[in-house]
């Protein structure tokens, strides 16, 4: 089966650090994403990782250690602007197609 | 950058009608695209992958006859809930994949669809 889980809320203060984190279980694996999606919007892309380690761009870092099934994206100098819902996702293929799993999403607020 | 848009952008229906919701990727072909649906604060659930010239693959749980997917061109795909009910209501999201020789940011989304089932 395929089980992805983040935490559902999470609240934090303009200009600290925040770090959502995202455990996995799926069948395949073909990589890492994480968007962002305000409310009523579509997904924006963030960041994918495939291999192990850290993926720095700018305020935002993403992290991935495949065996353990676990991965989780960093926020820094925090802004309003960066409430939103953020979404683990793994890549997958199935029937030769690659498609995506999204978890459950954590909302983020964050406060002046 | 490459854009996905989806026509109508929320749509009010009454229960027992049917709604078509057309996606199309502006900018580039798409072999394939994907349909996803999202409750009030939930993530979104994959609903079936649609693949041009060929039939639909829907995940488990969604009844094929009554999310009809088509996807006769390489720029558009539309998925049709027949005999919409109010739980049908919900945000429905369309993906287009461009393949770059790489899977990442190979899916671009459209900005969605409210549909509003009364």
């Amino acid at each position: 089966g395929q089980n992805i889980d983040q935490p559902t809320e999470m609240t934090a203060t303009e200009g600290a650090i925040v770090q959502i984190n995202c455990t996995y279980q799926t069948s395949g694996f073909n990589g890492l994403f994480w968007y962002q999606q305000h409310a009523g919007e579509a997904p924006t892309f963030l960041s994918y990782n495939v291999l192990d380690g850290l993926e720095e761009k700018g305020r935002f870092s993403s992290f991935l250690s495949r065996s353990k099934g676990y991965s989780y994206l960093l926020l820094k100098e925090l802004q309003m602007k960066d409430s939103a819902s953020y979404l683990c996702a793994v890549g997958t293929t199935s029937y030769n197609t690659d498609k995506l799993i999204f978890g459950t999403g954590t909302r983020l607020q964050v406060f002046p | 950058g490459a854009v996905v848009s989806q026509h109508p952008s929320w749509v009010i229906c009454k229960s027992g009608t049917s709604v078509k919701i057309e996606c199309r990727s502006l900018d580039f072909q798409a072999t394939t695209m994907f349909w996803y649906r999202q409750f009030p604060k939930q993530s979104l659930m994959l609903m079936a992958t649609s693949n041009e010239g060929s039939k639909a693959t829907y995940e488990q749980g969604v009844e094929k006859d009554k999310f009809l997917i088509n996807h006769a061109s390489l720029t558009l795909s539309t998925l049709t809930v027949t005999s919409a009910h109010p739980e049908d209501s919900s945000f429905y999201i369309c993906s287009a994949d461009r393949t770059s020789g790489g899977p990442q940011e190979t899916q671009y989304f459209g900005p969605g669809t409210r549909l509003l089932v009364l």
